[in-house]
């Protein structure tokens, strides 16, 4: 089954105390993206990757840092997390060839708690 | 840069009716395309109805249908006989290359 899997779906941290959520894509797709959603602000881009080791900034980046080893796994890293990032965060993947047309697979969601 | 703006932070329809929900955006560029999101309480993101710019005629799926006016920018969502399970939040977002920016959201309530 094409997916976009994360995990975990749920953290509860402290302040200052490094995590990695996860985002894995079966359908090989070069573009990946990480998004949050906080009530009334919609979905913001943090980070996104056109294909291996390309990774760009979105539009909210302060504060998390990303990789892309390969081309399925793109995890989002926050080295010191804050109470403000506190939030629901989405990995999405897509295909490039055709960019401009394809729809966006989005993961189910990590809910992300900062003490 | 780049912006959408859905002027709508909740809407009510009843059941069977029909309901609009607006999308504006502001860009420069004349290639590009629009989409349409419904996530339900589970939070996941479906893909409801994408427009490519390029096209002039409406994209329409099942119920769900687009007023595309690329001159005014503005791409509003028609769902025809509201069914209980539309409520949910719905996203309008904007996509050219890999730049992709989603409106605020609309949540939609349906009345039994």
């Amino acid at each position: 089954e094409a997916q976009v899997t994360q995990n975990p779906r749920y953290l509860i941290t402290v302040t200052g105390k490094k995590l990695t959520v996860t985002c894995s894509q079966n359908m090989n797709h070069e573009y990946m993206s990480w998004y949050r959603q906080d009530p009334g602000l919609g979905l913001r881009q943090i980070y996104y990757s056109m294909n291996v080791e390309v990774t760009d900034k979105g539009d909210v980046p302060e504060g998390y840092k990303v990789s892309r080893k390969e081309k399925r796994n793109f995890p989002l890293i926050l080295e010191s997390p804050s109470p403000n990032q506190t939030s629901l965060y989405f990995c999405a993947s897509s295909d490039i060839g055709g960019l401009r047309d394809h729809e966006q697979f989005f993961g189910p969601g990590t809910r992300l708690t900062v003490l | 840069a780049q912006t959408v703006t859905q002027s709508q932070p909740e809407m009510s329809v009843q059941e069977a009716e029909t309901v609009t929900l607006s999308c504006t955006y502001d860009t420069s560029e004349s290639d590009y395309y629009l989409f349409w999101y419904k996530q339900p309480p589970s939070r996941q993101m479906i893909l409801v109805i994408r427009q490519e710019a390029y096209k002039q005629q409406n994209a329409t799926e099942n119920r769900f249908s687009v007023n595309f006016q690329k001159a005014a920018k503005s791409f509003s969502l028609k769902i025809s006989d509201s069914q209980l399970g539309d409520a949910a939040m719905y996203f309008c977002a904007y996509r050219r290359d890999d730049k992709i920016i989603f409106g605020k959201g609309t949540r939609l309530h349906i009345l039994p």
